[in-house]
């Protein structure tokens, strides 16, 4: 198993430019969520699905939109990049949706939007 | 007030020693409260859940103290792979808060 990958691993923008970040996890779990991760905080939630066809906003879902067409993706967009959203960003899934089960993290995607 | 706060660090302690971090949370109705690991430039991973009655796995013990809101981890006989950072979890409204991290340095 895979567990949860994420593309790219790494990308520079420019401000108004627009991305996908692309989330894949192969564990049949329907539980998956956006963070981002900035220096001096912890990893903050940008969205969440609770199956596939299912999004939902978290705690700073501005200038992001998602999509979960099939249970085993989740994709990130970014319309029109701001420096504000440099940053890593993280995806995860669970099983379960109430933290009794552990998030299973991918390896980061790297931003930087000049 | 964050929902959980954490010393930052950096905690740089010789290799053998007994270390402990604190993680104060503001959130009384918190059910569940994990500790995390993160190494640095990768991905978070779960070290451990952290129980009322406190749960030890090996090295490392964490224990839940609801009166005062504080969770601890306790990490006995430091290797030096023990460096990374510790993020202290809760769960509220069926989401994960995470702390900014305490980050542990561990020196030969």
């Amino acid at each position: 198993n895979a567990g949860v990958t994420q593309t790219p691993k790494f990308r520079v923008l420019k401000t108004g430019q627009s991305m996908t970040l692309l989330c894949a996890q192969d564990m049949n779990h329907e539980y998956m969520y956006w963070y981002r991760q900035d220096p001096g905080m912890g990893l903050r939630l940008i969205h969440y699905s609770v199956g596939e066809g299912t999004t939902a906003k978290g705690e700073v879902p501005d200038g992001y939109n998602v999509s979960r067409l099939k249970k085993q993706n989740f994709l990130l967009g970014l319309e029109s990049a701001a420096p504000s959203q440099t940053s890593v960003y993280f995806c995860a899934s669970s099983r379960q949706l109430d933290g009794t089960d552990t998030q299973y993290f991918g390896p980061g995607t790297r931003l930087t939007v000049l | 007030r964050k929902e959980v706060e954490q010393d930052p660090g950096p905690f740089n302690v010789p290799e053998g020693a007994t270390v402990a971090f604190n993680c104060t949370y503001s959130n009384s109705a918190s059910q569940s409260f994990f500790w995390y690991r993160q190494d640095c430039r990768k991905e978070p991973k779960l070290l451990m859940s952290v129980y009322s009655s406190g749960n030890e796995d090996g090295r490392f013990t964490a224990q839940l103290n609801r009166a005062s809101q504080y969770i601890s981890l306790l990490i006995r006989d430091s290797k030096l792979s023990d460096s990374a950072t510790y993020l202290c979890v809760l769960v509220s409204s069926y989401k994960l808060i995470f702390g900014s991290g305490t980050r542990l340095l561990v020196r030969p």
